[in-house]
């Protein structure tokens, strides 16, 4: 098993639909999640950590059910240049390595 | 905000050949910096963990010999790509994490490299 697995994709929506991503990790020690966009052949960017309680920016807000492993990200209103793809990353428990799910590609259409 | 500035953003070079791949953080000191291999429509894979002024960690299945890592100061790591092969064509991204405490990645630019 990966240890951090993505919606396999890709989404392809209208512009201001609802979306949600869903990520799940194996490793149960972990402590620190975020949310990734890449775009096409450029470097990941952060969109946003994932705070215990849920948290919220503008139209994305992100949660994190620790027993079930669980990580969300939920974009409103999409917007054309939301297209990317979203990497789930997750901290290794016993260093400083994050691991990078496969990545879930969103294309936003007119 | 951190920043991470890596050189080259392109290289082509012919199978055989080495080449080097910079990694600097800028307005920051990274004791560790990381170093990502991603193959077209597939995921970040780390490669390595590059820790300054020790040796390189390097993930299961990648040879330490071909890929060699050098952090010789707080703001620099270099990836060398030892005898390179087509199949060592990639884009390659380096990592540092934010040196103003957060726990958050701060990515270079990456560098493709194309090996004839």
């Amino acid at each position: 098993r990966k240890e951090v697995e993505q919606d396999p994709g890709p989404f392809n929506v209208p512009e201001g639909a609802t979306v949600a991503f869903n990520c799940t990790y194996s490793n149960s020690a972990s402590q620190s999640f975020f949310w990734y966009r890449q775009d096409c052949r450029k470097e990941p960017k952060l969109l946003m950590s994932v705070y215990s309680s849920g948290n919220e920016d503008g139209r994305f807000t992100a949660q994190l059910n620790r027993a079930s492993q669980y990580i969300s990200l939920l974009i409103r209103d999409s917007k054309l240049s939301d297209s990317a793809t979203y990497l789930c990353v997750v901290n290794r428990a016993s260093g400083q390595n994050f691991v990078f799910g496969p990545g879930t590609r969103l294309s936003v259409l007119p | 905000g951190a920043v991470v500035s890596q050189h080259p953003s392109w290289v082509i070079c012919k199978s055989g050949t080495s080449v080097k791949i910079e990694c600097r953080s800028l307005d920051f000191q990274a004791t560790t910096m990381f170093w990502y291999r991603q193959f077209p429509k597939q995921s970040l894979m780390l490669m390595a963990t590059s820790n300054e002024g020790s040796k390189a960690t390097y993930e299961q299945g990648v040879e330490k010999d071909k890929f060699l890592i050098n952090h010789a100061s707080l703001t620099l790591s270099t990836l060398t790509v030892t005898s390179a092969h087509p199949e060592d064509s990639s884009f390659y991204i380096c990592s540092a994490r934010d040196g103003y405490g957060a726990n958050v990645l701060t990515f270079g630019a990456g560098s493709r490299l194309t090996v004839l």
